[in-house]
């Protein structure tokens, strides 16, 4: 079975600072990986995803993560954090072998911005 | 804005009444997964319906049920509401053989 883990679940960075948000999946084979956030009585919102192209992928608002199978890894990078950067992120795996795609998400990271 | 809308927004229901959800897909979207988001939680698979059929099922009781319809908008059903129903209910919707799912912003219920 598959399963997501996301390591912290609050990260706090200062305005400027570099964003680094941990996910770790478990799979039998390569899975779809996926990074989406949630601004506070909202939806979700795909930053990005991995599909088995570039391991590097580059997303929505200066977002990216890089895929690594020898760690098993899927980490949320952004250089330089912004105060509207300020949200819950989860990081979601899904299985290619399965029609419905569906997602399996991890507990979530709340990401706090100091100014 | 992902083109998934949800109705109600928020709505408040009393332990044991039913209730039933709303979904309008995204134009294009044939395929409509429901998932709940306990506070505090990652969202969980409740169902998925394609082309009217359930196409997936996650670990919930019979009591939550769903239906898809030919102009792919969907409902989702609960009976007999539990105190631990009490969630955020989101829809999402991809395309035939999509891989990217995009979300509504949700229905809030709370079970009192």
């Amino acid at each position: 079975a598959q399963s997501v883990t996301q390591l912290g679940s609050h990260v706090s960075v200062s305005e400027g600072a570099l964003v680094l948000l941990r996910c770790n999946y478990s799979s039998s084979v390569p899975p779809y990986l996926f990074w989406y956030v949630q601004y506070p009585n909202q939806g979700l919102q795909l930053l990005l995803k991995y599909t088995s192209a570039a391991t590097l992928v580059k997303g929505i608002n200066g977002f990216e993560a890089e895929f690594k199978k020898s760690e098993t890894s899927f980490h949320l990078t952004k250089p330089s954090a912004h105060m509207s950067d300020a949200a819950e992120y989860f990081c979601a795996v899904s299985d290619r072998r399965d029609s419905s795609y569906k997602l399996i998400f991890g507990s979530g990271t709340r990401l706090l911005v100091r100014p | 804005e992902t083109g998934v809308t949800q109705s109600p927004t928020h709505l408040i229901k009393t332990r044991g009444q039913q209730v039933t959800l709303r979904c309008s897909s995204q134009s294009g979207h044939n395929t409509v997964s429901w998932y709940q988001q306990a506070l505090g939680q990652g969202p969980q698979f409740i169902f998925q319906y394609y082309r009217e059929e359930e196409n997936g099922r996650g670990n919930f009781p019979p009591r939550f049920s769903g239906l898809q319809f030919p102009n792919y908008s969907s409902e989702l059903n609960v009976n007999a509401l539990e105190l631990d129903d009490s969630a955020l209910y989101l829809c999402a919707s991809s395309r035939p053989q999509g891989n990217t799912i995009y979300f509504g912003e949700g229905s809030w219920l709370t079970v009192v």
